[in-house]
C-alpha cells in the first residue's frame, strides 16, 4: 500500500514568516493531493499534482512534484493566521480509482 | 448546496454498544469512503463504495461494517464498540474515477468516545 511521510509532525511560525511542509512517498505517485483541515472541521480539497515537475499555487500556497513523482512539498508565503489548521497529503498509488491514503499531517499554528 | 452530510455530530458509547453513522451526499457522487482520523495517523481509510450495493474493505476495516443501500447514503455500523474505536470518523465521496484529476468532498466529521 501506499505510505506517505509528512515533515514537520508540527509546525508554529511567527506570522509572515514562510514555511515549507513535505511529503514522501515510498512508490511512485500517480496523484499527489493537499488538503487542509481547520480544527474541528472537514477537510478542504487544495491543490492535486500529477506531472513529475508540476507546480501549482493557489493564493500564498505553491504546491510542487518533484521529477521522480516521489516527493512534494507545500510552500506558504508569508504566513497568517488564516493558514492555521492541518495539512494533509492524500496519494493514490495506482494510475486509475481513487482511494487515497493520506499522510500523518503536518499542524500549523500561526503566530500573530 | 448541502455536499457531504454527517450524523450525529458527537457520540459517547460505552464498551459493547452499538451505533450507525450516517453519511449522506447530494452531488450524485458514485464513490464514497468512511475514514477514521486519529492523532498522529492522519487518516485511515475503513471501508469504501463504488457504487450503490457495492462496499469493499480499506485499510481498517475490522470491528466496523457498512451498507450502501442508495447511491446517497453510506452507513458506517459498529457492532459493539470498543475503547480502541474512539476516534474522529469522516466520510467524503467523489466521482467516478477516470481522469485522475479527482478530488474527494469531506463531511465535517464525528467524534465518537467510547468509554
Amino acid at each position: 500500500s501506499q505510505e506517505l511521510e509528512q515533515s514537520p509532525q508540527s509546525l508554529i511560525v511567527q506570522e509572515g514568516k514562510n514555511l515549507t511542509i513535505n511529503c514522501t512517498s515510498s512508490k511512485t505517485l500517480y496523484g499527489l493531493y493537499w488538503y487542509k483541515q481547520k480544527y474541528g472541521e472537514g477537510l478542504i480539497f487544495l491543490m492535486m499534482l500529477q506531472k513529475g515537475g508540476e507546480e501549482k499555487s493557489h493564493e500564498k500556497i505553491t504546491a510542487k512534484l518533484d521529477e521522480k513523482k516521489q516527493q512534494s512539498s507545500l510552500h506558504i508565503t508569508a504566513s497568517q493566521p488564516s493558514h492555521a489548521g492541518i495539512y494533509l497529503c492524500g496519494a493514490d498509488g495506482t494510475s486509475a480509482g481513487n482511494m487515497l491514503t493520506f499522510g500523518g499531517g503536518t499542524r500549523l499554528m500561526v503566530k500573530p | 448546496n448541502a455536499g457531504v452530510t454527517q450524523t450525529p455530530k458527537f457520540r459517547v458509547l460505552k464498551t459493547g454498544q452499538s451505533m450507525t453513522l450516517l453519511c449522506a451526499q447530494d452531488m450524485n457522487h458514485e464513490y464514497m469512503y468512511w475514514y477514521r482520523q486519529d492523532p498522529g495517523m492522519g487518516l485511515r481509510l475503513i471501508h469504501y463504495s463504488v457504487g450503490e450495493g457495492t462496499t469493499a474493505k480499506g485499510e481498517v476495516p475490522d470491528g466496523y461494517n457498512v451498507s450502501r443501500l442508495k447511491k446517497q447514503n453510506f452507513l458506517l455500523g459498529l457492532e459493539s464498540a470498543a475503547p480502541s474505536q474512539t476516534s474522529v470518523y469522516f466520510c467524503a465521496s467523489s466521482y467516478t474515477s477516470g481522469t485522475g484529476d479527482e478530488k474527494l468532498f469531506f463531511g465535517s466529521g464525528t467524534q465518537l468516545s467510547v468509554l
